[in-house]
């Protein structure tokens, strides 16, 4: 299983875009990068899920680099409902249920005015 | 938007009582799970189940936890004899093959 490494904190204040970056060395071939975000008690919430290059959805951007040993999530313009939890996940993806999620310890991001 | 439910939202139970932990996951899901995230702590998996079976286990669950699909629409845990470190948010999900969608837990204070 591929280790991945995050910041455990990041500060930003509303309107500015966030970029959480994500080192995950070992990556397999066959690994997703897959991110989600989690509100003080409630569960975690899918936000985008990538293989390469650049994913973009209504929510969030992520960049993949060539070598894929590091990602980066893009949230533009945060409010301050964007503070959560932002964990990075690499491991099988989509293409079949029943895979575990492997969760790390995550970055706080803390959205201020 | 379908979603995850998942009661009670708070539990507090003695030391060596049985708790049971329902969930009802989204009706057209396959695979259904059981996480949990101890206070201050990542978010643990604790099990997987599809077609009536467990799939994959963690060795968090023992053979104090079980797991039951008593009807077409219940996902349960139970821990049968519940002990001080079992206090933790429990997060159930489910998905038929992509992202995972969480419940929002239940509080399970152990005292």
């Amino acid at each position: 299983l591929a280790k991945t490494t995050q910041p455990i904190s990041m500060d930003s204040y509303e309107g500015q875009e966030v970029n959480i970056t994500c080192s995950h060395n070992n990556i397999a071939t066959n690994d997703y990068i897959t991110w989600y975000q989690q509100f003080p008690s409630q569960g975690p919430r899918f936000i985008i899920q990538g293989y390469k290059t650049k994913v973009t959805n209504e929510v969030a951007s992520l960049f993949i680099p060539a070598d894929r040993k590091s990602s980066t999530l893009s949230l533009p313009r945060v409010s301050l409902s964007d503070t959560a939890v932002y964990y990075c996940l690499v491991g099988e993806g989509f293409t079949g249920g029943g895979n575990k999620l492997t969760f790390g310890t995550g970055t706080q991001l803390k959205v201020e005015l | 938007e379908p979603e995850v439910t998942q009661t009670p939202s708070h539990q507090v139970t003695q030391m060596g009582q049985e708790v049971i932990l329902r969930c009802v996951p989204i009706s057209n899901h396959l695979y259904f799970y059981w996480y949990r995230q101890i206070l201050g702590q990542k978010v643990e998996f604790l099990v997987s189940f599809y077609n009536n079976e467990i799939s994959e286990k963690s060795e968090i669950f023992d053979d104090q936890f079980s797991v039951e699909r008593p009807d077409g629409s219940n996902f349960t845990l139970k821990i049968r004899s519940t002990k001080l470190e079992d206090s933790a948010m429990y997060f159930c999900a489910s998905n038929r093959g992509g992202e995972q969608y969480f419940g929002p837990g239940t509080r399970l204070t152990v005292t």
